[in-house]
């Protein structure tokens, strides 16, 4: 079945380290999204790719980092440089933006983050 | 900018019973989506129902109906007959052109437990 997996499911942070939240695709999808939830909040936006060797930050990208180097593959790297790691990150895609407004975008399952 | 507000941040509901959860949103755009999408205990965002702006009649997908007052930029989803699996947090959703095209914003989430 077609849908996108992050790992790991659980992954936690020591002070000074970068870790790096894997997020994989196998529904063709040409745009994909890092959101960060926090606690009984809505998504915020970290970054977003539309295609292959692009991408653009969104409200909060201060911190994160990202790279799309194949089209499958949108992995989030939170540098030390996020002093406020702790949070619920979701992932999600969406086919051809071109396609129009109304395409919806599929969701992965998660990684929670948590400070050592 | 565009906001979403959903401005009931918790709700309860009997079993069999309906409920109509609030969204409004703001924005200049003439075309646009609107989703809601649910998330369950599990964590993962599950698309519910979507309307287009341009669209007068309402949408509806089995027991989930919405709502859309496009002049008081409304858009409230309504569950009929609702059941303990329903019980999730709920996000309204928008996504408009211009150069928002293809990211979505957030309501802040509206929690809904059903009780037996």
């Amino acid at each position: 079945d077609g849908g996108i997996t992050q790992s790991p499911k659980y992954l936690f942070r020591k002070e000074g380290q970068n870790v790096t939240l894997s997020c994989e695709q196998n529904l063709n999808h040409d745009a994909m999204y890092w959101y960060r939830q926090d606690p009984g909040q809505g998504l915020r936006l970290i970054y977003y790719s539309q295609i292959v060797n692009d991408f653009q930050k969104g409200d909060i990208a201060e911190g994160y980092s990202v790279s799309r180097e194949k089209k499958e593959s949108f992995p989030l790297t939170v540098t030390s440089a996020q002093k406020n790691p702790t949070a619920f990150y979701l992932c999600a895609s969406r086919s051809d933006p071109g396609r129009g407004l109304g395409q919806p975008q599929h969701f992965g399952d998660g990684t929670r983050l948590s400070i050592l | 900018a565009q906001t979403v507000t959903q401005s009931q941040p918790e709700m309860s509901v009997q079993e069999a019973e309906t409920v109509t959860l609030s969204c409004t949103y703001d924005t200049s755009e003439s075309n646009y989506y609107l989703f809601w999408y649910k998330q369950p205990p599990s964590r993962q965002m599950i698309l519910v129902i979507r309307q287009e702006a341009y669209k007068q009649q309402n949408a509806t997908e089995n027991r989930f109906s919405v709502n859309f007052q496009k002049a008081a930029k409304s858009f409230s989803l309504k569950i009929s007959d609702s059941q303990l699996g329903d019980t999730a947090m709920y996000f309204c959703a928008f996504n408009a052109g211009g150069t928002s095209y293809g990211k979505l914003t957030f309501g802040q989430g509206t929690i809904l437990t059903v009780h037996p």
